[in-house]
């Protein structure tokens, strides 16, 4: 399976700044996602990340909130822009990979807004 | 996305067989089933998927119904590493993954 690796493995922030999360992959892969799992509850798709196009966001989520770039075929950073406490959550990064197009998961990091 | 229904926990003595259901009725012909497991707060780990023919691999076995409207995720030999929401997906391969609540498996000596 593909190897993803994210940056910072956690955080806590003030709230009113920005994080930004990194997320690496040892292959190259078309499709990246990000997900959000707030305290207690199952993951929930924040957008989808195709290189060489803008990204796509699922209904609730706005680019101004959550912007993501997807510089080449290993990386993409999720950024959390103006936090407040309802943001502290594990988010994750995901690929599509080999050849039945399986979805695999970062480790995630959690995020503390105080 | 087909939806799934699947117990919100069960639990499993350590050594046996964990078997854990769910429920796909709405699923179409072009759609897969696909398990993950989440171990407290880490990244979903990929289990197996199926179309419509039984599936095995070192990790579990994945038993489809014929009429493709159940499957049953088992773990042959359960151990307290096992413990984990196990998620039931279903889904076409060119889709998004959505997450239901999932079972929570809890094993124990």
């Amino acid at each position: 399976s593909a190897v993803i690796s994210q940056k910072p493995s956690r955080d806590i922030c003030q709230r009113g700044t920005s994080l930004t999360i990194q997320c690496q992959v040892d292959s190259q892969v078309t499709m990246m996602f990000w997900y959000r799992q707030q305290p207690g509850q199952s993951l929930t798709l924040i957008a989808t990340a195709n290189q060489g196009s803008e990204a796509t966001y699922e209904s609730g989520f706005v680019i101004d909130k959550f912007p993501i770039s997807r510089p080449n075929l290993t990386f993409s950073t999720l950024t959390v822009s103006n936090m407040s406490p309802e943001d502290s959550s594990i988010y994750l990064c995901s690929v599509k990979w080999g050849s039945t197009d399986t979805q695999y998961f970062g480790p995630g990091t959690r995020l503390t807004v105080l | 996305d087909a939806k799934t229904t699947q117990p919100t926990s069960m639990d499993c003595a350590e050594g046996r067989a964990a078997n854990l259901p769910c429920n796909h009725s709405t699923i179409s012909g072009n759609e897969y089933v696909y398990w993950y497991r989440q171990i407290h707060s880490q990244g979903p780990q990929y289990i197996i998927h199926g179309l419509k023919n039984n599936e095995t691999n070192e990790m579990a076995s994945l038993i489809i119904t014929e009429d493709r409207k159940s499957s049953t995720l088992i773990l042959p030999h359960a151990t307290l590493r096992d413990t984990a929401v196990y998620y039931c997906i279903v889904t076409g391969t060119a889709s998004k993954l959505t997450f239901g609540t999932g079972t929570r498996l809890q094993v124990t000596l």
